[in-house]
This record gives structure tokens, sequence and C-alpha cells, in this order.
């Protein structure tokens, strides 16, 4: 079946833009995941839905960061006023249920000129 | 020191070589342990994950975890040239905590040579 989707795959931006990042999760996972990625290095932890609500937003860096999954299933990441050291690759997951069994996404390439 | 260290190499070893991959931690909340794998500018994918100590198999992956150590290990047998990639673990806590909250290494690159 189909896996996680995110669009776009590269974004290239101007210091003190707003940019939004979309995830499309496999069909049926109740739970998504937003990470990090700076080159490098691992991803980092930055948010958890659990249906249409964050259940655990403890990983955002500052309230530039904000994300939405209005019905359950999309979500989008909105980065406002963004800033060279936001360039990293933003990657998503989901699973059944609240779970460390998670699939993830290709990833949006996010660069802040 | 990071909850997670891995060496990140790289690590170059010859088609058919036997590939030792390790991670250390620190946290003695983590109960779950995942090895990823990761392709240039794609997402990880999920290779295996086990539960507390013990082993895992499939196919030519082999996971280990020693929980009295710390140390979890990803061995791969006969190692292919699509192989080549960078490794990560994950780890995350046990049940009614966070569990959902991967940890991850930085990762170890892997080159396969033909």
């Amino acid at each position: 079946g189909a896996g996680v989707s995110q669009t776009p795959s590269n974004k290239v931006t101007e210091k003190g833009k707003y940019v939004e990042l979309r995830c499309d999760p496999i069909s049926g996972h109740t739970a998504l995941y937003w990470y990090r990625q700076s080159l490098g290095q691992g991803p980092e932890f930055l948010i958890y839905f659990q249906g249409t609500g964050a259940a655990d937003d403890s990983g955002l860096p500052n309230d530039r960061f904000f994300a939405v999954r209005p019905e359950g299933s999309v979500s989008t990441l909105k980065i406002q006023r963004t800033e060279r050291g936001d360039s990293a690759m933003y990657l998503c997951a989901s699973s059944l249920d609240r779970n460390y069994e998670q699939y993830f996404g290709p990833g949006t390439r996010l660069t802040v000129t | 020191q990071k909850e997670v260290e891995q060496d990140p190499g790289p690590l170059s070893v010859p088609e058919g070589a036997i590939v030792s991959l390790n991670c250390t931690y620190s946290n003695s909340a983590f109960q779950y342990f995942m090895w990823y794998r990761q392709y240039s500018r794609k997402g990880p994918e999920l290779l295996m994950y086990t539960y507390s100590s013990g082993n895992k198999e499939d196919g030519r992956f082999t996971a280990q975890v020693d929980k009295s150590s710390k140390y979890i290990s990803l061995f791969i047998r006969d190692s292919q040239p699509s192989d080549s990639a960078t490794y990560l673990c994950a780890m995350s806590p046990g049940s009614g905590g966070s569990n959902y909250k991967l940890t991850f290494g930085k990762g170890t690159l892997l080159t396969v040579n033909p």
C-alpha cells in the first residue's frame, strides 16, 4: 500500500518568510509525528498527534513552529519568520495508534537563504 | 553526554563481509530498540525492532540488545552494495510512558564495495 507522503520534497525560502510543509500519513494510522533532521544528525522529535489533537508538542523549538491536523489525517507543519537555522530535513512519520513502530515519509528538505 | 551515542563512521567494507553496527545509551528507561536504514536524501526506513534484551533475526540482519551494558548492535551478514546507506539506531521508553518519542543516534554511514 501507499506509504507516508510529504510535499514539497524541497523548499527554498528567504529568511523571514512563512512556509508550510504537508504530510499525508499511511491510511488508517491514527498517530502522526514530525521530526527534524539536521545534516549529520539523527532525527529529533518535534510533535505527536493522536487523531486531530497535538498530544505532545514538547519538541517544537519555539513559538514560530506550529502544526495542525484538522481532520485527523493530513498534517501541516507551519514555520513563521523562518531563520537560517531552520534549514533541515523535516520528516513526518505515522503509526497505528501511539507506538514506537513508526514509518517515515521521504521528508521535505527546507533551505532558508 | 547525549542519551544515545553512535559512531558516525564512515565504515567501508568489501562485498560479502559481516558488518557490525553499534549504539550505546544512558537512559535506563529505554525499552524499545529500533534500527532504521536511510539512503542519501531519503526518509528513514524501519528495518527491525526489539523489545528489551535479546536477539532478533530477519534474513541477513540480526539485532542484539544488552540492557545490562546499555549496548545494542545490528549485524549484517553477506553484505551487498545495496546495503550502502546510513544506519540509525533509535530507542523509546516502555509502555505507559512516552513510547512514541524516539531518540535517535547520529547514524553510521556504511559503504559496501563490490
